[in-house]
C-alpha cells in the first residue's frame, strides 16, 4: 500500500526564520509529488515535482525531489505570519487508470509567530 | 470563475440521519473525488469518479455512496450518519494528471 510520511508534524518558528519540511514516500509506480498549503479551508496548490534534483521555486518557497532516496523537502525562507498553515504532501502513482491515485501525508502544521 | 463549489459549508446531523453533500465543478474536469480530513490523518480518499457514469471506491468508502450522472456534479451521500463520520469533507477535481482543485470544504458534526 502506498505511504506518505511528513515530518515534523508541527513546527513553531518566529518571523524571519527558515524552515524545512520533509516528505518521504513509498509508492508503487511513482508519477509525481505535489505540495499544497492549507490555511483556513481548501488546500491550494504549491508545486508539482516529477524529476529528481530540479528545484521548483516560487518567491520564498522552494522544493526539490530525490527519487533515489524517496523524499522531498519544502523550504520556506524569511518566514512570515502569513506562512502559518498546514502543508500537505501528496504522491501520485500511475494507478490502474490514466488518472493515477493520490496519497496524502498527515500534514505539517507550521505556526509563525511575529 | 467558480471552480469547485461545495454545499453546505456546515452541517450538524443526529446519528442515523441521512444527507447529501453537493459538489459541482465548471472546469469540465473528468476526474472528481471526495476526501475526508481528520486531525493527524491527512486527507483520505472516500470515492472517486473518472467520468460520468463511472465511480469507484477509495480508501475509506464505508457508509458513503456516490453517483456521477453528469460531468459537473458529484454528490456524496451519507446513508445513516454515525459519530465516526464527524469530519471535514473536501470535494476535488482535476483534468487528467494535472493538479487537484479543491472545494472550500464541509464541516460535518454527527451527534
Amino acid at each position: 500500500e502506498d505511504k506518505v510520511v511528513q515530518s515534523p508534524l508541527s513546527l513553531v518558528v518566529h518571523e524571519g526564520d527558515t524552515v524545512t519540511l520533509n516528505c518521504s514516500y513509498e509508492v508503487t509506480n511513482f508519477r509525481s509529488l505535489l505540495w499544497y498549503k492549507q490555511e483556513k479551508k481548501a488546500p491550494t496548490f504549491l508545486f508539482m515535482l516529477t524529476s529528481s534534483g530540479i528545484e521548483k521555486k516560487s518567491g520564498r518557497l522552494s522544493s526539490i525531489l530525490d527519487k533515489k532516496e524517496l523524499f522531498s523537502i519544502l523550504n520556506i525562507t524569511a518566514t512570515q505570519t502569513g506562512d502559518s498553515a498546514i502543508y500537505l504532501c501528496a504522491v501520485k502513482n500511475a494507478g490502474g487508470t490514466s488518472y493515477g491515485k493520490l496519497t496524502f501525508g498527515q500534514g505539517t502544521i507550521l505556526t509563525v509567530h511575529p | 470563475n467558480a471552480g469547485v463549489t461545495q454545499t453546505p459549508k456546515f452541517q450538524v446531523l443526529k446519528t442515523g440521519q441521512s444527507m447529501t453533500l453537493q459538489c459541482a465543478q465548471d472546469m469540465n474536469h473528468e476526474y472528481m473525488s471526495w476526501y475526508r480530513q481528520d486531525p493527524g490523518m491527512g486527507l483520505r480518499l472516500i470515492h472517486y469518479s473518472v467520468g460520468a457514469g463511472i465511480t469507484d471506491q477509495g480508501e475509506v468508502p464505508n457508509g458513503y455512496n456516490v453517483s456521477r450522472s453528469t460531468t459537473e456534479d458529484f454528490p456524496l451521500r451519507l446513508l445513516s450518519a454515525a459519530p465516526s463520520q464527524t469530519s471535514v469533507y473536501f470535494c476535488a477535481s482535476r483534468l487528467g494528471n494535472e493538479k487537484l482543485f479543491f472545494g472550500s470544504g464541509t464541516q460535518l458534526s454527527v451527534l
